[in-house]
């Protein structure tokens, strides 16, 4: 119940193409799903998050999607860069019910070639 | 405008040693969150407080970790008579209060037990 499910684990993109990340998730009272950046050695950055009362949302090049009925939800880099080689996580949590602690799912490496 | 602070960056502990891991919150935050990364792994949580209270620590082990955030002064995370199980990188998030609110990461303690 408490599961998020990424994939897929590792991704090679060209450089200026689309790179797309999944989520899936079971809980259906998760209301609050962020995603974060994570440069080796560093800690988890937040770079975009959404709610289910919408079904995308859009920050530069970072786009959230969101299907509540299907469960899933993901992550679309457009125009990719090398700068943007990083592992990416997705989580949900359930701020109205729980204490606002993230589950995490377990990460993709994006790697983006010159 | 200093982030959220961790130290020590890294950590090595022999078996048997205690291990006092650091967090200091984003100024203005008064709730902090840990979590803990294993190699390849997504960050899972371990405990929730606020100033002076443990609200949340159903993701701890009930054995050798404790953990806690005095009215003055950083949050301090415990880990009793270590084992090399507990080689990991420990993360804290701070929030400015519960609810739906970013939580901003440091950048972590890696944990080495030799």
């Amino acid at each position: 119940q408490q599961q998020v499910k990424q994939s897929p684990q590792s991704l090679i993109v060209q450089k200026g193409g689309i790179s797309i990340i999944n989520c899936a998730y079971e809980n259906t009272a998760f209301d609050y799903f962020p995603w974060y950046q994570q440069f080796p050695g560093k800690g988890p950055a937040l770079l975009i998050a959404i709610r289910p009362d919408v079904s995308e949302k859009k920050e530069g090049r970072f786009t959230i999607s969101f299907n509540k009925s299907a469960k899933q939800f993901s992550l679309h880099i457009m125009d990719s860069q090398p700068g943007d080689s990083a592992t990416y996580f997705c989580a949900a949590t359930n701020y109205g019910g729980s204490q606002g602690n993230l589950i995490f799912g377990k990460g993709t490496k994006l790697s983006v070639k010159p | 405008n200093a982030g959220v602070m961790q130290n020590p960056r890294h950590l090595v502990r022999r078996r048997g040693q205690e291990a006092r891991l650091r967090c200091s919150p984003m100024k203005g935050h008064s709730h902090v969150y840990w979590y803990r990364q294993l190699p390849e792994e997504g960050l899972k949580f371990m405990v929730y407080l606020q100033k002076e209270n443990i609200i949340d620590e159903s993701g701890m082990p009930k054995e050798r970790f404790s953990a806690e955030f005095p009215k003055e002064g950083p949050s301090i995370l415990r880990i009793q008579q270590v084992v090399r199980g507990d080689s990991a990188a420990y993360f804290c998030a701070s929030s400015p209060a519960r609810g739906p609110y970013e939580q901003y990461f440091g950048p972590g303690t890696r944990l080495t037990v030799t």
